[in-house]
């Protein structure tokens, strides 16, 4: 069955780049979505890749997807303090029914100075 | 505009008790999913309303748990006779796209955190 997968905590220091990984089973899978979780609220979209897709790059973001590996990771460049949160990967997938997103367990990441 | 809401924010209810839960989806939004939250266990999905087709239930735990919505807007979620296992915070999505219909963002509430004495 499907399953995402991610390691359950990061820390780095101000200023480093942050690399959270995340790896998933379904071969169909699509849309790859990263969310970002602040203490006390809901999920926000943060970025997404489309399968076809390796590379997608959002001013500090960079999501690389290795489709082969089913593989996929969210570079943070220059982390601030603001970036501390719990990072959420989820994947969708296209099929003829509905098809609801698996997300897996978060990463929280912890940016000290 | 607005986004999703939640409320209350936050209930505390002893075990046995019945709580609702609601949600006010972003308007227009087709679908809309109910999650749950439980302290390093990620996002757990409960069930999923898809326009005027049945919603799927898959992801309810035992028969305690029930949602509606309502005029495919507004969404209840009710638990029966709590157990302390219940205790969480309850998530609702809402989202223009039916799931699997490509690219589909998902609008997240901040969440009710229920407790269960």
């Amino acid at each position: 069955g499907e399953d995402v997968e991610q390691s359950l905590f990061l820390s780095v220091r101000e200023g480093d780049s942050s690399v959270i990984n995340c790896t998933y089973t379904d071969s169909s899978s699509t849309y790859l979505y990263w969310y970002k979780q602040e203490p006390g609220a809901g999920l926000q979209l943060l970025t997404y890749i489309f399968s076809n897709m390796d590379m997608k790059q959002d001013q500090r973001l960079t999501v690389l997807l290795n489709k082969k590996d089913k593989h996929l990771s969210l570079r943070i460049a220059d982390t601030q303090t603001g970036d501390s949160a719990i990072y959420f990967c989820a994947e969708g997938a296209r099929s003829g029914g509905s098809y609801i997103p698996t997300f897996g367990r978060g990463t929280s990441l912890i940016v000290h100075p | 505009g607005a986004g999703v809401s939640q409320s209350p924010s936050n209930k505390v209810t002893e075990k046995g008790k019945d709580v609702e839960l609601r949600c006010d989806p972003i308007s227009g939004h087709t679908a809309l999913y109910w999650y749950r939250q439980s302290l390093g266990q990620g996002l757990e999905f409960l069930i999923y309303f898809q326009g005027n087709s049945a919603p799927d239930k898959s992801g309810l735990p035992s028969d305690r748990f029930s949602a509606e919505r309502t005029g495919g807007s507004v969404s209840t979620l009710t638990i029966q006779r709590t157990q302390q296992e219940d205790s969480a915070v309850y998530l609702c999505a809402s989202s223009l796209r039916l799931a699997g219909e490509g690219y589909n963002e998902q609008f997240f509430g901040p969440g009710t955190r229920l407790t269960v004495l």
